[in-house]
């Protein structure tokens, strides 16, 4: 079946830290994989995505590379700030079926 | 501007009551669907539609109504059989014409039993 697995969280960073949310996946073919951002009260955005192996997405200083051989798709960034701060979500989307997959999120909290 | 809309921002349930959550969008996406967020958890499907005047259960669909009259509208009904209503429910729309495409979402309703 089709699941992605995400780095538990809360994630607390200080500011300018490195960060890194790792999630691999489980798919029957193909997926479009997927990075979701949602602040406090909000819907998700959408932050990045790859549609194949080794593409690599990237927004807002955010980066992940779709890793077939690893069945990964982490999400990095050089330098975090404070409003980086949220809910960060990896999804899948298998070409059948239309459907998504989510990860249960990783909250990241940067501090001054 | 394109996009989709959610009313209302806070909905309040009583007991034995029926409540419906709009979603409309203005992106001319053929697919549309409805998760629910409990606090601390990821996204769960309640319903999804591909396409007019057709729709099909998710993971959690017990308790829950749609209907799909409107390419625009994917309207959500709350009925008295679901026990635990209390959740942030989220609309989401896609393009839906070949699958593995992005999903955009609304601002979510909150709703809340009395």
């Amino acid at each position: 079946g089709n699941s992605v697995t995400q780095m538990e969280g809360p994630v607390t960073l200080s500011e300018e830290a490195f960060l890194t949310i790792n999630c691999t996946y489980t798919a029957t073919g193909y997926p479009s994989l997927f990075w979701y951002v949602q602040y406090p009260g909000e819907g998700l955005q959408l932050l990045l995505k790859a549609t194949k192996a080794d593409d690599k997405g990237s927004n807002k200083g955010f980066e992940a590379t779709y890793r077939k051989e690893t069945t990964s798709f982490h999400l990095e960034k050089g330098s975090v700030q404070v409003s980086d701060s949220a809910v960060y979500f990896c999804a899948l989307s298998v070409k059948t079926g239309n459907q998504f997959y989510f990860g249960t999120g990783t909250s990241l909290t940067v501090i001054p | 501007d394109g996009g989709i809309t959610q009313s209302p921002k806070y909905l309040f349930r009583k007991e034995g009551q029926n409540v419906t959550l709009s979603c409309e969008q203005n992106l001319n996406h053929d697919a549309m669907y409805w998760y629910r967020q409990d606090p601390g958890q990821g996204l769960r499907l309640i319903y999804y539609s591909q396409i007019v005047n057709d729709f099909q259960k998710g993971d959690i669909a017990e308790g829950y109504s749609v209907s799909r009259e409107k390419k625009e509208s994917f309207p959500l009904t709350v009925t008295s059989a679901q026990k635990n209503p209390t959740a942030f429910y989220l609309c989401a729309s896609s393009i839906g014409q070949l699958g593995g495409e992005t999903q955009y979402f609304g601002p979510g309703t909150r709703l809340l039993v009395l």
